[in-house]
């Protein structure tokens, strides 16, 4: 059982180049999250989605874009990276409701813009 | 808007020794709160969750106890080892409304526990 799979776990991008950043989960959950780590800023929510083919924004949303086609898949897409977009994603995934919500993380990707 | 503060930063102990990590959190409607263990350069290993109509919820070595009228809670490590050196992460979720069990989280204790 892999768990909550991310891809790729490292990556340098020059500013203004592209790139997307997948999620995999094998436990059937339907809620997935996109969050971002900086150092003394704890983890701040991107974006999530609720279900298949559903996205909204979360707290830091902007230069981010994100698609859930498969349940068990997430996609954050930056499309023209900036330095202030250096930082550990991590995607995680949780059931919606009742007595297990609990969340599962993925082991981060680390991203550069230079 | 929800903010969760962990005290203290950092925190080194000897081994064999019990210890406390604190989280409060500013509002108190939550669903739900959630312990993280955080390795250098590695991901989010779930420790303990608990309900909000919970008081405490205990894994091994671990008791983690919720008051949500004060907005604290409190995990305890007891006869500690060096491989529990790690940050230590809460996080509260809101009450759901359909809009996504999302997570605030608090900056983490940084654990080291020495020979």
């Amino acid at each position: 059982n892999a768990g909550v799979t991310q891809t790729p776990k490292f990556r340098v991008l020059k500013t203004g180049q592209s790139m997307t950043l997948l999620c995999a989960q094998d436990m059937n959950h339907e809620y997935m999250y996109w969050y971002r780590q900086d150092p003394g800023m704890g983890l701040r929510l991107i974006h999530y989605s609720v279900g298949e083919g559903t996205t909204a924004k979360g707290e830091v949303p902007d230069g981010y874009n994100v698609s859930r086609l498969k349940k068990q898949n997430f996609l954050l897409g930056l499309e023209s990276a900036a330095p202030s977009q250096t930082s550990v994603y991590f995607c995680a995934s949780s059931f919606p409701t009742g007595v297990n919500t609990e969340a599962f993380f993925g082991q981060g990707t680390r991203l550069t813009v230079v | 808007k929800q903010e969760v503060t962990q005290i203290p930063a950092a925190l080194s102990v000897p081994e064999g020794e019990n210890l406390v990590l604190n989280c409060s959190f500013t509002d108190s409607a939550i669903y739900n709160l959630q312990w993280f263990r955080q390795d250098p350069g590695k991901g989010l290993t779930s420790l303990l969750l608990i309900q909000s109509s919970q008081r405490e919820q205990t894994s091994g070595r671990l008791n983690a106890s919720l008051d949500k009228s004060s907005g604290r809670s409190t995990l305890y490590i007891a006869a500690s080892q060096p491989g529990d050196s790690a940050t230590y992460l809460c996080a509260v979720s809101p009450i759901l409304t359909g809009g996504g069990n999302k997570l605030t989280f608090g900056t983490g204790t940084q654990l080291k526990v020495e020979l």
